[in-house]
C-alpha cells in the first residue's frame, strides 16, 4: 500500500518555482524517498532519490525534513513542460524497489 | 540510447482471448517489473522478476502471468482478458537497490 499522501492538484505561474508537497509519516530509517512524473500517456519519468540529506540535480530539488516525516519537490523556473502528474514514493531497497504509487499531485503550469 | 522497449504501444483484443505484451531493455539492469495503470489511477505494482526469481504480489489476479526467459526481455501474459484488464501496462528495470526506469507502455484496449 503506498506510504505518502500528496495534494491531488496545484497549479503554479511560468517561470515560478513550483514546491510539491509529500507527507510520509511512516516512513522507517532504511526507507528513500523517490519523485517521478508522468506526463499524459507516457511512462513515469525519474526525477530524483534521497534518504535523509537535500539532494539537487538538473532537474529538480528535493528537501526532506529533519524527522523525514515529510519532503517537498522544488521546480526551480516551473515551464509548461513540468505540466504532469508528480508522484511521491517510499521505498526500502530490497531484491527490487517495489513502488507502491500514491495518487500523486496532478500540477500545472499556467502560461 | 539504452533504454526500456515495449511492444506493441497500443493492443486490441477480445473478450477471453489471450494475449502476451512485450518489454526489453538493452541496460543489463537485473530487476524488471509490470504495472497495470487504469484510466485516471497510479501505476499498481503486478510483479516482478530479480533475474530469474519471480515475486507475485499478493493482490495480482492468477489471469496474469509473466515470463522472463533471459535478462532482456520479460513478457506479461493475460491468459482471459476481460473488460476491467483494460489499462496501459508499464514495464520497468532497474538495478537492486536503484532507480527504476520505465518503458512507454502498452495500452490495452478489450473488446
Amino acid at each position: 500500500d503506498a506510504k505518502t499522501t500528496q495534494p491531488p492538484s496545484m497549479d503554479c505561474a511560468e517561470g515560478r518555482a513550483a514546491n510539491l508537497p509529500c507527507n510520509h509519516s511512516t516512513i522507517s530509517g532504511n526507507e528513500y524517498v523517490y519523485w517521478y512524473r508522468q506526463i499524459h500517456s507516457q511512462g513515469p519519468q525519474y526525477i530524483i532519490h534521497g534518504l535523509k540529506n537535500n539532494e539537487t540535480n538538473e532537474m529538480a530539488s528535493l528537501i526532506i525534513t529533519e524527522d523525514r516525516k515529510s519532503s517537498t519537490l522544488i521546480l526551480p523556473h516551473a515551464t509548461l513542460r513540468d505540466t504532469a502528474v508528480y508522484y511521491c514514493i517510499v521505498t526500502f531497497p530490497n531484491t527490487g524497489n517495489q513502488f507502491y504509487f500514491g495518487t500523486g499531485t496532478s500540477l500545472t503550469v499556467i502560461p | 540510447d539504452a533504454m526500456v522497449i515495449q511492444n506493441p504501444r497500443y493492443q486490441v483484443t477480445q473478450f477471453g482471448k489471450p494475449v502476451t505484451l512485450s518489454c526489453s531493455q538493452t541496460l543489463n539492469h537485473n530487476v524488471m517489473y509490470w504495472y497495470q495503470q487504469k484510466s485516471s489511477q497510479a501505476p499498481k505494482l503486478l510483479f516482478h522478476y530479480y533475474d530469474k526469481d519471480f515475486n507475485n504480489e499478493a493482490d495480482t489476479p492468477d489471469n496474469f502471468q509473466s515470463r522472463r526467459p533471459n535478462t532482456s526481455f520479460c513478457f506479461l501474459d493475460i491468459r482471459s482478458p476481460g473488460l476491467g484488464d483494460a489499462a496501459m501496462y508499464l514495464c520497468a528495470t532497474s538495478r537492486v537497490l536503484n532507480t527504476q526506469y520505465f518503458g512507454p507502455g502498452t495500452r490495452l484496449t478489450v473488446l
